[in-house]
């Protein structure tokens, strides 16, 4: 079946631009995480979605980051007036309900701020 | 969550049985332990998890001893194509807010 899909693959942007990135769970998945991964470094948290519950946002490195999510499907990572230590590579991951210890990850999203 | 401690780097051959070590001295009584996979340019993969003694699937296999202070991920005859970041991640399951959160690994380079 489908797994985790993220665009864009790669994004380019200006310093003080903002970006949005998008990301499909795999379909009946609850929960949905968003994480950073700088170059040659490990993984990030960022975000965590699960149901209808108030996500938690405590990965989130500063009011320039925000996210949601709509009912048990697309979320959106928004970041705005990027900058240059933004660029690292976005992965999303997902989870199922009954299963909440395995994370299927997608292939991310590459941002660069130039 | 529990932090773990990881070798940087290991390097072995084909056909060899790799053996990567997570310290996780703080785990706590509702810890799993778990490890992930990463090639170049994807997202982690899921390889095999366990809470004690010894866990084996078609991938790996993941010791862990009594005291679960650490636990050890094997990998049996590995290939060119196990060359990979491999992440030791230790936390609870089943809490609503569950997170992950992913050291920097050990990047295991397999050569001919």
């Amino acid at each position: 079946g489908a797994g985790v899909s993220q665009s864009p693959s790669n994004k380019v942007t200006e310093k003080g631009k903002d970006v949005e990135l998008r990301c499909d769970p795999i379909s009946g998945h609850t929960a949905l995480y968003w994480y950073r991964q700088r170059l040659g470094q490990g993984l990030e948290f960022l975000i965590y979605f699960q149901g209808n519950s108030a996500p938690d946002k405590s990965g989130l490195p500063s009011d320039r980051f925000s996210a949601e999510r709509t009912g048990e499907s697309v979320s959106t990572l928004t970041i705005q007036r990027t900058q240059q230590e933004d660029s690292a590579v976005y992965l999303c991951a997902s989870s199922p309900k009954q299963d909440t210890d395995t994370q299927y990850f997608g292939p991310g999203t590459r941002l660069t701020v130039l | 969550l529990a932090k773990t401690t990881q070798p940087i780097s290991m390097d072995s051959y084909e056909g060899q049985e790799v053996n990567i070590t997570c310290s996780h001295n703080n785990i706590a009584t509702n810890d799993y332990i778990t490890w992930y996979q990463q090639f170049p340019s994807q997202g982690p993969r899921f390889i095999i998890q366990g809470y004690k003694t010894k866990v084996t699937n078609e991938v790996a296999s993941l010791f862990i001893p009594a005291d679960r202070k650490s636990s050890t991920l094997s990998l049996p005859r590995v290939s060119l194509s196990d060359t990979a970041v491999y992440y030791c991640l230790v936390g609870p399951l089943n809490t609503g807010f569950q997170k992950l959160v992913f050291g920097t690994g050990t990047r295991l380079l397999v050569s001919p």
